[in-house]
């Protein structure tokens, strides 16, 4: 049963530490999704990818977040610095496209 | 991007059959319509999705009306596992989607 994993799933830091985030998407999958999900604001698009290059990371702010596909079977979200008002659980997906995405676990991030 | 719309919250008696309708007035003609379940603490996960008319799998029906501006979500005899926000989503192929507010369902004993 092929699913999307991501790692951690619990991080705690502090205030202005750098916080990386790993996801391993579905293999023969071509487009993957990172989301941030709070309470408030509910579930955002972050920025996306296809064949592994970038299309659309208008979601995130641009001066602290960065995603990244090194190869096929890896994305990364990376905040530097982070700030307690990133405090989310972050989703990354898989797809063959964007309507049937299947979801990881999330990575639920604590900023103190 | 196609806006959707769609109650805030919902509640059943556990067996009956829940319907939820999701406004999409201004869906384009290469949109599809999907819908996605997410539980607390999980990501969502995809349950259905149909262009036109009807579509049914082993856990949903999906209604579409000719003109195409709105749907409904339908899950037969609902028990309490079925407790979850249900996004309706348009758009499809490669253009991007996103995820609205949603509909928290609440089945009750």
């Amino acid at each position: 049963d092929a699913r999307v994993t991501q790692t951690p799933r619990d991080k705690v830091t502090e205030m202005g530490q750098e916080v990386t985030m790993r996801c391993q998407p579905i293999l023969g999958h071509n487009t993957v999704f990172w989301y941030r999900q709070t309470m408030m604001q509910g579930l955002e698009l972050l920025a996306y990818f296809r064949n592994r290059a970038p299309l659309d990371d208008s979601g995130m702010p641009k001066d602290r977040f960065s995603a990244e596909m090194p190869d096929a079977t890896l994305a990364t979200l990376k905040i530097q610095p982070s700030e307690p008002r990133d405090s989310a659980v972050y989703f990354c997906a898989s797809g063959l496209d964007y309507v049937e995405q299947f979801f990881g676990p999330g990575t639920r991030l604590t900023v103190l | 991007l196609a806006k959707t719309t769609q109650p805030i919250s919902m509640d059943s008696y556990e067996g009956q059959e829940v319907n939820i309708t999701c406004s999409h007035n201004n869906i384009a003609t290469n949109d599809y319509i999907t819908w996605y379940q997410q539980f607390p603490s999980q990501g969502p996960r995809f349950i259905i999705q149909g262009y036109k008319t009807k579509v049914t799998n082993e856990v949903a029906s999906l209604f579409i009306p000719a003109d195409r501006k709105s749907s409904t979500l339908s899950l037969p005899r609902v028990s309490l596992s079925d407790t979850a926000v249900y996004y309706c989503l348009v758009g499809g192929g490669y253009q991007k989607v996103t995820f609205g507010t949603g509909t928290k369902l609440q089945v009750i004993p």
